[in-house]
């Protein structure tokens, strides 16, 4: 077990560029967690995945906005046409969901700065 | 909705003090609660977590007790230590829900 895992760990990128990030899960773990979290806030939730299957995305998660989770192991997560409040700590998390009880456990996150 | 309300901060404390981070949730049902610590640069590593009323949850000397009956899910530790620094974040999730934050209390124990 290494974790999850999320790559890179830090971008930089001009407004208007399209970036993409990438989250490796926990293996076996069947759901994977986007959220996204802004300085001195707790993380908001933006999507989740149950094996491929994309179930829920808030209304934070805006048509510049989508994820992939292709063959249910790894996501990507792509932001494109980049605005200056994308800027933010993008965090992936996964559990082993089964019956009533999960627990998240989190990636070391990705900053993105949009300048 | 579903929602977490923590303790402003930050909270300084000397090293060996008692620590207690107030957490209180709103939710319909029967939510799991945990803390979260972040520490700089890092993700969020999982402290603790209670599934039901009454249980406590614990982990490196921090303990927080599930309280139906209050709404809280308050974070205690006896004697804090400098490598406890951090921020903590209180968090509830539900059976098919995505995971409710709180904003965070950032703590800094001072030798």
């Amino acid at each position: 077990d290494t974790g999850v895992s999320q790559n890179p760990r830090h971008k930089i990128t001009k407004r208007g560029q399209n970036v993409t990030f990438r989250c490796d899960p926990i293996s076996e773990h069947n759901r994977l967690y986007w959220y996204r979290q802004t300085l001195g806030q707790g993380p908001e939730f933006l999507t989740y995945f149950q094996n491929e299957a994309q179930l829920e995305k808030s209304r934070l998660l805006s048509d510049r906005f989508s994820a992939e989770r292709p063959k249910g192991s790894f996501s990507t997560l792509e932001i494109q046409r980049t605005e200056q409040g994308d800027s933010a700590m993008y965090l992936c998390a996964s559990s082993s969901y089964r019956g009533n009880m999960e627990t998240q456990y989190f990636g070391p996150g990705t900053r993105l700065l949009v300048l | 909705g579903d929602s977490v309300t923590q303790m402003e901060g930050p909270v300084t404390l000397s090293e060996e003090a008692f620590l207690t981070i107030n957490c209180t949730y709103t939710a319909t049902g029967y939510p799991s609660l945990f803390w979260y610590v972040q520490y700089p640069g890092e993700g969020l590593q999982l402290l603790l977590k209670a599934t039901k009323a009454d249980d406590k949850g614990s982990n490196k000397g921090f303990e927080a007790t599930y309280r139906k009956e209050t709404t809280s899910f308050h974070l205690e530790k006896g004697s804090v230590q400098v490598s406890d620094s951090a921020v903590y974040f209180c968090a509830l999730t539900k059976i098919n829900n995505d995971m409710r934050f709180g904003a965070g209390t950032r703590l800094t124990v001072k030798p």
